[in-house]
């Protein structure tokens, strides 16, 4: 069936590094592409969020890149802190009239001081 | 805080109890959805309601059980579980226009 799924379980970065985490998505008819971060102890929590008809949308010190050719979406974060340290979801859906997010299985982000 | 609410925040139960966990949105959603997050697994919808309906069952196990009893409200009952199914189960609201979910802080759930 139809998934999604990260290449790097596990990503570690200086803090003040950029970071880049990415995210291979199957299904090319998915037209809405969203980011979470998860805390330890804490439920997801939205970070940024794409359209299919984008390939790049900013937000505060987070950006979100889509190449539909490959099917990958990434997320960077500039100047990452110790705060950033979670683990990063992706989704994808095409929307159905409520929410149908399919989720990756996560990256954990681990910044050192 | 994200305008959902989830009790208890911890569960310890044994195989033959019944129990059930809550949920409550703030957020003025119409709704709501039950996800299980176990180690090492993507997050596994479970239950979907839409306008108080349920509009989505992805065959889950009847020992698990939803209710929504009104836009802000959601259940999971839960029955002669077996250990695993111990996970964090999560809860989320969103606005039927949108996609983006909203989640709670989850049940961390044990089953002995």
């Amino acid at each position: 069936g139809e998934s999604v799924g990260l290449h790097l379980p596990t990503l570690s970065v200086q803090e003040g590094d950029n970071s880049i985490i990415n995210c291979a998505y199957s299904n090319s008819a998915s037209d809405y592409f969203i980011w979470y971060k998860q805390e330890s102890g804490k439920g997801p929590q939205f970070i940024i969020d794409i359209r299919s008809n984008m390939d790049k949308r900013q937000g505060q010190r987070v950006t979100v890149l889509l190449n539909k050719t490959v099917k990958h979406l990434s997320l960077q974060i500039a100047a990452t802190q110790p705060g950033d340290s979670a683990v990063y979801f992706c989704a994808e859906t095409l929307f159905s009239g409520y929410s149908t997010l399919t989720f990756g299985k996560g990256t954990m982000l681990l910044v050192s001081p | 805080e994200t305008g959902v609410t989830q009790t208890p925040r911890h569960l310890v139960m044994g195989m033959t109890n019944k129990k059930s966990l809550k949920c409550e949105q703030h957020l003025g959603h119409n709704a709501m959805y039950w996800y299980k997050q176990s180690a090492k697994k993507p997050l596994e919808l479970m239950f979907v309601y839409s306008l108080e309906e349920r509009v989505e069952n992805n065959s889950v196990p009847s020992r698990f059980s939803p209710e929504c009893p009104n836009s802000s409200h959601l259940f999971l009952h839960l029955h002669t579980l077996q250990p695993e199914d111990s996970a964090l189960y999560l809860c989320a609201s969103s606005q039927d226009s949108d996609e983006k979910l909203f989640f709670g802080s989850g049940t961390q759930l044990s089953v002995l």
